[in-house]
């Protein structure tokens, strides 16, 4: 079946490692995005990726890295400079007749 | 920035009750959408809404892309326990390019529960 595979589901980090949270998608979609929830606020985009090997930051992409290398994938890294990284996040990728689908999401423990 | 105002926040209610929710902005949108997150989940995409007055139905959800294409609602009819979630609202606004790179405003949730 299509859709978008987020890895692992739970990740715990001690301080002042870099961790990274998979993201691949078989929806042949060109765009993809990481967004960050906590609790009792709303989505906040960190990074978009239009086409492979480009990628943007969204607004709050500060302690955070991406690459886009294949359509199909677009890792996220929280580096130690993220000061507050224990989060919920998600991927998700965007048709162009106006949807965005969601993976299942990534929790990451910081301890 | 751009801003959605979702409400109200929680609900509480009573199984077989009809359910409304709202979003409202003062920016213009091409698209409305509408999700579902349960617990430690991802959304799941509900309803998606493309032209003003638009009113789309599934299942036992309905969902209006507002004439003045500032504001949408969700009405969920005959609530269910398996209703019980976080609904929340996104928008694709219009851009001064008017391209749209799916970079879409996001409400901050309605938290419905639903009591047997």
């Amino acid at each position: 079946d299509g859709g978008i595979t987020q890895s692992p589901k739970y990740l715990f980090r001690k301080e002042g490692q870099n961790v990274t949270l998979s993201c691949e998608q078989n929806l042949n979609h060109d765009a993809m995005y990481w967004y960050r929830q906590d609790p009792g606020q709303g989505l906040r985009l960190i990074y978009y990726s239009q086409i492979v090997n480009d990628f943007q930051k969204g607004d709050i992409a500060e302690g955070y890295s991406v690459s886009r290398e294949k359509k199909e994938s677009f890792p996220l890294t929280v580096t130690s400079a993220q000061k507050n990284p224990t989060a919920f996040y998600l991927c998700a990728s965007w048709t162009y007749t106006g949807e965005l689908f969601f993976g299942e999401g990534s929790r990451l423990t910081v301890l | 920035g751009q801003q959605l105002n979702q409400s109200p926040q929680s609900m509480f209610i009573q199984e077989g009750e009809d359910v409304s929710m709202n979003c409202t902005s003062s920016s213009i949108f091409n698209t409305w959408l509408w999700y579902k997150q349960d617990p430690g989940e991802g959304p799941v995409l509900l309803i998606a809404l493309y032209k003003a007055g638009e009113l789309t139905s599934n299942g036992r959800l309905t969902a209006q892309f507002g004439i003045t294409r500032k504001d949408s609602f969700l009405n969920i009819s005959a609530s269910i326990p398996s209703d019980v979630g976080i609904y929340f609202c996104a928008g694709d606004p219009i851009r001064n390019y008017g391209g749209s790179q799916g970079n879409l405003i996001f409400g901050k949730g309605t938290k419905l529960s639903v009591k047997p």
